[in-house]
Parts: structure tokens; sequence; C-alpha cells
């Protein structure tokens, strides 16, 4: 059982739209991030976030933590190709070192 | 290299044999972890080390699994007859700093297949 639910599990959609991907917990998080993840690639840290209710921008790419720190969520205005890939939430659970993955969103953007 | 090296990147083993996987942090990381990628799920700890010192072991999933990093480097994760469960995607981090500090950079894998 993963602490980390991500919904949703599966999304495709056109060139220039935006998506949104939730991670949600029952659990509290010290910190949450966020991963891509290319077949036959290891995972690549995208942001972290610590502060509840703390937002993030990387590009067109926007992360927020919510306020007690159980969920997050990635928003991608005006997708591109270059942005299908696989998207993992993770986090440390208070001072744990373990980092707890979601099973993650497979994102296909089509031109 | 720049980054985290495992090999091989696929293997395939039938059930019962036993497999050894490697890998080669990035230089000068003091901690190294291990993680299992079923298909279609987000990666599930295995077990950390800092340096040499194997400080938990507690995600693997049964005592046919090794890991060892003798010199506080590589770091070889051991199958001992292996079963078609095992089929999986092994991931090797490592980051700078003491565990939950710093960034954790991964590896490629290596893809086990068992048949």
């Amino acid at each position: 059982t993963q602490l980390l639910e991500q919904s949703p599990q599966f999304l495709s959609i056109q060139e220039g739209e935006n998506l949104t991907v939730y991670c949600n917990s029952s659990s509290v998080f010290s910190s949450l991030q966020w991963y891509r993840q290319e077949p036959g690639e290891g995972p690549v840290l995208l942001v972290t976030v610590v502060t509840g209710g703390e937002v993030k921008k990387l590009k067109r790419l926007t992360f927020q933590f919510g306020d007690a720190r159980k969920d997050s969520s990635l928003h991608i205005t005006a997708a591109q190709p270059g942005d299908t890939g696989l998207y993992l939430c993770a986090g440390f659970v208070s001072n744990d070192y373990k980092l707890s993955f979601g099973a993650g969103t497979t994102v296909t953007v089509r031109a | 290299g720049a980054g985290v090296s495992q090999s091989p990147r696929y293997k395939v083993a039938k059930r019962g044999q036993d497999v050894a996987l490697r890998c080669d942090p990035i230089s000068g990381h003091v901690s190294l972890f291990w993680y299992q990628q079923a298909l279609g799920q987000g990666p599930e700890f295995l077990t950390y080390f800092q340096n040499e010192a194997q400080l938990d072991k507690s995600g693997l999933p049964s005592d046919r699994f090794f890991a060892e990093r003798p010199e506080g480097s590589v770091s070889t994760l051991k199958i001992q007859r292996t079963q078609q469960e095992d089929s999986a995607v092994y991931l090797c981090a490592s980051s700078l700093g003491l565990a939950g500090r710093g960034e954790q950079f991964f590896g490629p894998g290596t893809r086990l297949t068992v048949l």
C-alpha cells in the first residue's frame, strides 16, 4: 500500500492544452517532491516543496503543496509533446529518510 | 561518468537462479539507496547505505535479497533463488549528504525478468 495516491493514472491531451495531476495522502509530509521519469531511465527531480501552501513555478509547470502538507498538485500550462512522461510525487514522512512514491501519472501530449 | 550508472541494464534469469545487480554512485556521495519499481508502480524503498554501513534494510522483500557496499562506493544487490515476482526494475540512487537531506540522483535501473 502506497502512502501517496496519484490521480489520474493516465492522461492524454492535445498540444497546447492544460493539465493537472494530483497527489494525496492521509499522512503529513515534511516535504514533497515531484519527479519525471522517461522510459528506460530513472526518475529526475523537478521540484521540492517544503512549506504548507507553498507554490513553485518552473517555466510552464506550477507545483502546489497543500496547507496541511498532505497533498500536492502539478499543473502544466500549454503542454508540449516534450512534457510526455511518467510524473511521480514522493515525500518524506516527518523526518523519516525513506522516500515514499506515488504510483505515478502517465502523461501523453499529442502533437 | 557524471551520473549514477547501473549494470547490467537488462537481465533475464530462469527461476531459481541467483543474480547480482551493480550500482556505481556519483563519486563522493555518502548515501546510497536501492528501490524496486514494479510495472505500473512507483519505486518502493528497499535499503539504504550511509558510506559502507547498511542503516536500513527494512524494505527488502525477503531474506533472498542481500545488498552490500563494502568500500562505501560501489554497491551490489544480490537476489538468490529468483522468483517470478522478483521481476521489476531495480533503481539505485545516491545523494551527497545524509539521507533525507539533498537531492537523490537516480540511475537508469536494471530491468530484471524472471522466467
